[in-house]
């Protein structure tokens, strides 16, 4: 069973406020990370999908990392605004088998105006 | 372009009852994944569909299975439902089975036990 841990759990920021994120993986065999943002009510939001350590993606305020070496992946997001406000996921793809995706539990995010 | 379309949005059934779940992918994606995500964890993957054929599969009990049609859209059929079967299903799709390829998510299937 291959561990994927998100932290944290959840997270209450202030609009403008600049916040940060972890997903932790195995850092063998790896193929691939993925980023989802999920609205309530809405259907999980691809974000970025990283597959060379050292990545770094960016898509407006949000940017994130990635080091397979050590087996975490860091989103970042510059001047939270309310409408960020959702869970984070991360989904890590195993080299080898079937490349099946395991999804981390979300980090839980709540900018209050 | 419409995005990944699923139905029903809710199902209620009993135990011991059979369900189908429908999934229609994005106009010209080839692959099709099923999710079943619990309150409080992360989806957790049931099966991959490429080309009409099962590509992988997770850790559930052969009481779940599933079929991709030549239209590409995709069915998740359940038998013997148990209480623990109560959750929300995800299908999603992507172009390909290749590695840089983001998956798309429908807005799922509530499906809850009685």
């Amino acid at each position: 069973i291959l561990n994927v841990e998100q932290s944290p759990q959840s997270l209450h920021v202030q609009e403008g406020d600049s916040t940060n994120f972890t997903c932790s993986f195995p850092s063998s065999n790896f193929y691939a990370l993925h980023w989802y943002r999920w609205e309530t009510a809405k259907s999980p939001e691809a974000l970025f999908v990283m597959t060379l350590n050292g990545d770094e993606k960016k898509k407006g305020r949000i940017s994130a990392t990635l080091n397979t070496k050590e087996g975490y992946s860091y989103l970042y997001i510059k001047g939270s605004q309310p409408e960020d406000s959702a869970t984070y996921l991360c989904a890590f793809r195993r080299a080898g088998g079937s490349y099946i995706p395991t999804f981390g539990r979300g980090t839980s995010l709540i900018v209050h105006p | 372009d419409a995005g990944v379309t699923q139905s029903p949005t809710h199902l209620i059934k009993t135990r011991g009852q059979h369900v189908t779940l429908r999934c229609s992918p994005i106009s010209g994606h080839k692959s099709v994944s099923w999710y079943q995500q619990v309150l409080g964890q992360g989806p957790q993957f049931i099966f991959q569909y490429y080309e009409k054929e099962e590509r992988g599969r997770g850790n559930f009990p052969d009481r779940f299975s599933a079929r991709q049609f030549p239209n590409y859209s995709s069915e998740l059929n359940v038998n013997a439902l148990l209480l623990g079967d109560s959750a929300l299903y995800l299908c999603a799709s992507s172009l390909n089975r290749g590695m840089g390829q983001p998956q798309h998510f429908g807005d799922g299937t509530r499906l809850s036990i009685l």
